[in-house]
């Protein structure tokens, strides 16, 4: 079956540094989304790796090793309002959107 | 876990046709389900949620007569895409949520792409 699998919640200290994995079994590979959802709001966006490496988007980075089905989703200087679900999904070779449960990012002061 | 499922995976259709997409809960009771559109590498843009037993609440820009929703059950809501053009033409994603206490949870569907030729 497909299963993408990541933390169900982490906490960290502001201005610090997070790494949220996500590793994934799915019939194919397309790409991989990493979107940020606070409470009530639609999830938003953060980015999308289909070539294994590193892609740096401001305090946002994404990795993604596709030999070993792994993804990680880095925050840089956390700031209070990081405070969300972070989701892992994998597009399979249907371009189907696979989703993890997502992670519960808590930041204290 | 929690499932939720969509059907069809896939629809092309001609203009001017109505599409019906389904989006069920499999294994768990939701009174709430969210219909998103997405756009390529873009966020999800909520479109509507739906409430079982009772209307959708549209978000603003959204035509509630050319895209209906129905959640005739706890387990299932419907979107049917009416009179379908090619700037319809999208991937379609639905959710469902389950509050248990204080905590809340929203499991994703793998998304419908349409494409109205």
């Amino acid at each position: 079956g497909q299963n993408i699998d990541q933390p169900t919640e982490m906490t960290a200290t502001e201005g610090a540094i997070v790494q949220i994995n996500c590793t994934y079994q799915t019939s194919g590979f397309n790409g991989l989304f990493w979107y940020q959802q606070h409470a009530g709001e639609a999830p938003t966006f953060l980015s999308y790796n289909v070539l294994d490496g590193l892609e740096e988007k401001g305090r946002f980075s994404s990795f993604l090793s596709r030999s070993k089905g792994y993804s990680y989703l880095l925050l840089k200087e956390l700031q209070m309002k990081d405070s969300a679900s972070y989701l892992c999904a994998v597009m399979d070779s249907n371009y189907q959107l696979i989703w993890g449960a997502g992670t519960k990012l808590i930041i204290k002061p | 876990g929690a499932v939720v499922s969509q059907h069809p995976s896939w629809v092309i259709c001609k203009s001017g046709t109505s599409v019906k997409i389904e989006c069920r809960s499999l294994d768990f009771q939701a009174t709430t389900m969210f219909w998103y559109r997405q756009f390529p590498k873009q966020s999800l843009m909520l479109m509507a949620t739906s409430n079982e037993g009772s209307k959708a609440t549209y978000e603003q820009g959204v035509e509630k007569d050319k895209f209906l929703i129905n959640h005739a059950s706890l387990t299932l809501s419907t979107l049917t895409v009416t009179s379908a053009h090619p700037e319809d033409s999208s991937f379609y994603i639905c959710s469902a949520r389950i509050v248990a206490g204080a905590a809340e949870t929203q499991y994703f569907g793998p998304g419908t792409r349409l494409l109205v030729l």
